[in-house]
């Protein structure tokens, strides 16, 4: 079965740090891009941040640029997301999902595979 | 920066009914447009992508059409089990994966 499980979340206090992990298996995980995407309570979809299967290409938005760092580690099937100098705006929950290409539409990408998620609470 | 919005925002809509859900880009994205479905509590769930590719085992009655600015879901023939929110996300950019705000269909 395919499977992302998120971990690693949690209450953290404003300015402090906090690594989230997700575990994949079912698939060779190394073939893979893959995105974290969290969701704050009662909010939509953002999109936090997007590694490619070699890790060699990493992309962030802008509101976690210099603050989150995005790595993976093929060899174990797992992806990590660094979260320093976490903020309250930063409380969600965290997905991390899998990116599929379709190469004969254009190529296009996108989101075939989730986890449940993990939450982070950054507060006082 | 590519913005998406979605019209409406909510819809209260009865079982069997046909359901049409519109999503707007700010610039032209091709056919680099997502779908997904959302229920309280779960992770998102792919519907289609490419604008009109419906994903592997989603029933037939989730169609996508539209290419450029302006894309549209339609459910068929609303079950109970598609009350959720649906979400657009566009991929012509690989920098941002934008998603819009979201569209809730809840019963009438």
């Amino acid at each position: 079965e395919v499977q992302l499980v998120e971990s690693g979340g949690g209450l953290v206090q404003p300015g402090g740090s906090l690594r989230l992990s997700c575990a994949a298996s079912g698939f060779t995980f190394s073939s893979y891009e893959m995105n974290w995407v969290r969701q704050a309570p009662g909010k939509g979809l953002e999109w936090v941040s997007y590694i490619s299967s070699s890790g060699s290409t990493i992309y962030y938005a802008d509101s976690v640029k210099g603050r989150f760092t995005i790595s993976r580690d093929n060899a174990k099937n797992s992806l990590y997301l660094q979260m320093n100098s976490l903020r309250a705006e930063d409380t969600a929950v965290y997905y991390c999902a899998r990116v599929t290409i379709a190469y004969e539409k254009g190529p296009l990408y996108y989101m075939d595979v989730w986890g449940k998620g993990t939450t982070v609470t950054v507060s006082s | 920066d590519i913005q998406m919005t979605q019209s409406p925002s909510s819809l209260s809509a009865s079982v069997g009914d046909r359901v049409t859900i519109t999503c707007r880009a700010s610039q032209s994205i091709s056919s680099y447009l997502n779908w997904y479905q959302q229920k309280p509590g779960k992770a998102p769930k792919l519907l289609i992508y490419a604008a009109s590719s419906l994903q592997s085992g989603v029933p037939s009655r989730f169609s996508g059409s539209g290419s450029g600015t302006d894309f549209t879901l339609t459910i068929s023939s609303l079950q109970p089990e598609d009350f959720a929110t649906y979400y657009c996300q566009q991929s012509y950019s690989t920098l941002l994966f934008t998603f819009g705000p979201g569209t809730k269909v809840d019963i009438k």
